[in-house]
Formats: structure tokens, C-alpha cells, sequence
């Protein structure tokens, strides 16, 4: 059970607007930054949004991402069929000590 | 190019110890704190350890007391000692850089405890 929580599945069709929600608490997501990773099928995770809302150069501006409170959330606009993947938020958390991901949200694309 | 390359996975038997290493090439590695995450197949990404620019180091609850974290920064590497394996650890083990993010990863090395 993870202390992040991610819904374990989304799907969209071409074109279509799609988001992961990433809930926490006051002591993660609350009072920390939150990162997004991208996991393509058979490699390995790339970072995909970093604090909270900032892309790093080379992903596309379809991805989004956005904090309020206890939560957070990545937005895909503009889904295509490479946008097929697994997709973790991250952050760090004071009680834990450590840094702790969702559990990972699978992303279809119908 | 930022490069990080994982050696020194395999087979173990439960309570037995392996030592992992990463290779980072293409950034100042001294300036950067270093991870280690470990993903079971088919399930999700689980952080385990990080050692600092400064040497300091921190684990899961999951392996604290049985992994050790060190650096060599004139070598450009740092390791992860596994010790009293179990079959829960069995996992492709990552590392990767703490930059804005966990930035890049390695490929990753599988570690796999079994009888």
C-alpha cells in the first residue's frame, strides 16, 4: 500500500484530455514539491514533471502538472498512442524520512 | 551525454549478500546526491537508499540495518552492499541521480533472491 495514492488506471482516446490524480497528506505532498515520472513499456522511468509544475527540456507541453493542498495532479492533453506508459508521482516525506512514489497509474490510449 | 551504468546484479539465496555499482559519466557526480529504486516486476517504483554530497546516508524502513549505501567520487561510482537478502528484495535495482527529479536513471541491474 502505497502512501501516495494513484487511481491504477486511465484511458483516452487520440486527441482526448486525460489526468492522474496523486493524493498525500500534510506530511508529503502537503509541504513538499511533487515530481511525475513517465515509465515507457520495458524501460526505465524518466522524469517527466519536477516541482510540482516544471518540464524539463524535451517533454512536450501536452504534459502538465499542478499541486493544491494534500494533492496533485498530471495532465495529458493532446494524448497519442506513445503517450502509453506508466506514470508515478513522487515527492519526499518528513515522517517516513524517505522519498515515497504512488503506485503507479497505467495510461491507455483506446 | 549523463550516463549512469548498473553492475554486479544476479542470483542469491535468502540471506545472502551482493553488491551493486553504478557508473555515472557526463556530470560533476561529487556535486549531485545519488538514489538507488528498485522496482519488483510488474509492480510500482520503491525508493531504498541515498547517499549525499557530504557522504550522508538514508534508507527505507524496508532495508534499513541490511543495505549500505557508499560513494567513491574519485571513481565516479557509488554502490549499494545488500546484506541478509530476502526474497522480497528481488527487483530490477535503478540508480539515478537527484537532480530536478530523479534524472536520468540507469538501466537497471536485476537482483533476484531465490533458493
Amino acid at each position: 500500500q502505497s502512501v501516495l495514492t494513484q487511481p491504477p488506471s486511465a484511458s483516452g482516446t487520440p486527441g482526448q484530455r486525460v489526468a492522474i490524480s496523486c493524493s498525500g497528506s500534510s506530511s508529503n505532498i502537503g509541504s513538499k514539491d511533487v515530481y511525475w515520472y513517465q515509465q515507457l513499456p520495458g524501460t526505465a522511468p524518466r522524469v517527466l514533471i519536477y516541482r510540482n509544475n516544471q518540464r524539463p527540456s524535451g517533454v512536450p507541453d501536452r504534459f502538465s502538472g499542478s499541486k493544491s493542498a494534500t494533492s496533485a495532479s498530471l495532465a495529458i492533453s493532446g494524448l497519442r498512442s506513445e503517450d502509453e506508459a506508466d506514470y508515478y508521482c513522487s515527492t519526499w516525506d518528513d515522517i517516513l524520512r524517505g522519498w515515497v512514489f504512488g503506485g503507479g497509474t497505467k495510461v491507455t490510449v483506446l | 551525454e549523463v550516463q549512469l551504468v548498473e553492475s554486479g546484479g544476479g542470483l542469491v539465496q535468502p540471506g545472502g549478500s551482493l553488491r551493486l555499482s553504478c557508473v555515472a559519466s557526463g556530470f560533476p557526480f561529487s556535486n549531485y546526491d545519488m538514489h538507488w529504486v528498485r522496482q519488483a516486476t510488474g509492480k510500482g517504483l520503491e525508493w531504498v537508499s541515498a547517499i549525499s554530497i557530504a557522504g550522508d546516508t538514508y534508507s527505507a524502513d524496508s532495508v534499513k540495518g541490511r543495505f549500505t549505501v557508499s560513494r567513491e567520487n574519485a571513481k565516479n561510482s557509488f554502490h549499494l552492499q545488500m546484506n541478509d537478502l530476502r526474497a522480497g528484495d528481488t527487483a530490477v535495482y535503478y540508480c539515478t541521480r537527484g537532480a530536478e527529479g530523479f534524472d536520468p536513471w540507469g538501466q537497471g541491474t536485476l537482483v533476484t533472491v531465490s533458493s
